[in-house]
């Protein structure tokens, strides 16, 4: 699976977007970009992928680059309960088993 | 929710105990997967079933080992256990044996003292 980078940290102020951008500039044609994120220990909780195209659902959009190089996660009106840590993977969708979890992005959403 | 399920939700032992963690997977998934989350370490794959059957390893010590069992829930049974073993370990599930979304379960918080 193609390596992803992404920032340590970031802030947002309540009510605005946040936008968690990816590098991945390695990644191969078949490889889809996978967002996750963990609030507090919890579990990880699945948000969105994208192969290409730009995706949306009811938790986020995710915006991919033409050359598929990087893509950047958009929560549209971050809330307090937002905060937590947003993992970036690359991966083929129907191949392969573990996710491999980098560092993630700590996001602190601030009233 | 994600409809994975995990018990216990914390667990606290002694060293060289035996614990043993269960997680029942999404209906109609038949791939479940461990992973290990200590605070030196993120979050790390260990093992993955799929219906029965051990599919894939990762960094999973051989005092650890897991199972799962026809109804398709797994259990992880951690042995011997020490201090280092201290984590959260969170189980997965996928519809698939390979790729696909995986969704995460609660986890069990593991205390050795």
């Amino acid at each position: 699976d193609a390596k992803t980078t992404q920032p340590t940290s970031m802030d947002c102020a309540e009510g605005r977007a946040a936008n968690l951008p990816c590098n991945h500039s390695t990644i191969s044609g078949n490889e889809y970009v996978y967002w996750y994120r963990q609030i507090h220990s919890q579990g990880p909780q699945y948000i969105i992928h994208g192969l290409k195209n730009n995706e949306t659902n009811e938790m986020a959009s995710l915006i991919i680059t033409e050359d598929r190089k990087s893509s950047t996660l958009i929560l549209p009106h971050a809330t307090l309960r937002d905060t937590a840590v947003y993992y970036c993977i690359v991966r083929v969708y129907n191949a392969g088993n573990m996710l491999t979890f980098g560092g993630g992005t700590r996001l602190m959403v601030k009233p | 929710d994600s409809g994975v399920t995990q018990t216990p939700k914390h667990l606290i032992t002694a060293t060289g105990q035996r614990v043993t963690l269960r997680c029942s997977p999404r209906s109609g998934d038949l791939s479940v997967y461990w992973y290990q989350q200590s605070l030196d370490q993120g979050l790390q794959f260990l093992i993955q079933y799929y219906n029965g059957e051990e599919r894939a390893k990762g960094n999973i010590l051989e005092r650890f080992s897991a199972q799962q069992f026809p109804d398709l829930h797994s259990e992880l049974n951690l042995s011997s256990l020490e201090l280092g073993d201290s984590a959260l370990y969170f189980c997965a599930s996928s519809v698939a044996e390979q790729g696909y979304t995986q969704y995460f379960g609660p986890g069990t918080r593991l205390t050795v003292l």
